[in-house]
């Protein structure tokens, strides 16, 4: 799986929109990007995944460059129960075995 | 169905004696994942089942852990002669390889204390 880099940390004020970039250079024409989040003492929650085209769900947007190089998740419209770390990760499939980085620690500022 | 449950939430234990954590995953995910969490990192990967068979496990799972799915179903870790440095949170995952899939369900986690 390719490898992805992202920001250690963001903060966001409460009610703007939280950008959280992620890049991933390496990735393969059939892997997935992933997003999780994990909310302090509780177990990571799968967010939004795509391959090429951007999504929305619920939850969140996922914009992923032309080249694929990059992506950003964004969550429209941040709230303080956003505040987590968020886990960007390329995989093939979903039930691919997942290898967690440091990810980014998103603040969310009153 | 209500999600992945772990059981227990929190263990207290003391140096050298045997512990053991259950996971029940959502019922149609045929595949279970078991990770490992200390303060301020990223899950670690432990070890996965598909159905009954432990297809991978990390070097992280040293002969002291070892973890069961006896009927495709709920899993068990244990840990025997526990180590201060074993404490950490212990997470459980599920997911399924065949439909419509948005990846791991994890559950909340037993956060084990070795004293």
């Amino acid at each position: 799986d390719a490898k992805t880099t992202q920001p250690p940390s963001m903060d966001c004020a409460e009610g703007r929109a939280a950008n959280l970039p992620c890049n991933h250079s390496t990735i393969s024409g059939n892997e997935y990007v992933y997003w999780y989040r994990q909310i302090h003492s509780q177990g990571p929650q799968y967010i939004i995944h795509g391959l090429k085209n951007n999504e929305t769900n619920e939850m969140a947007s996922l914009i992923i460059t032309e080249d694929r190089k990059s992506s950003t998740l964004i969550l429209p419209h941040a709230t303080l129960r956003d505040t987590a770390v968020y886990y960007c990760i390329a995989l093939k499939t979903s039930y691919d075995k997942v290898i967690f980085g440091p990810g980014t620690s998103l603040s969310v500022i009153p | 169905d209500t999600g992945v449950s772990q059981d227990p939430r929190h263990k207290i234990t003391k140096r050298g004696q045997n512990v053991t954590f259950r996971c029940d995953p959502i019922s149609e995910h045929n595949r279970l994942y078991w990770y490992r969490q200390t303060l301020g990192q990223g899950p670690e990967f432990l070890t996965y089942f598909q159905n009954e068979a432990q297809l991978e496990k990390s070097r992280l799972l040293s002969d002291r852990f070892s973890a069961e799915r006896p009927k495709g179903s709920f899993s068990t870790l244990e840990i025997q002669r526990t180590e201060q440095g074993d404490s950490a949170m212990y997470l459980c995952a599920s997911s399924q390889t065949m439909g419509q899939s948005y990846g791991y369900t994890f559950g909340s986690g037993t956060r084990l204390t070795v004293v």
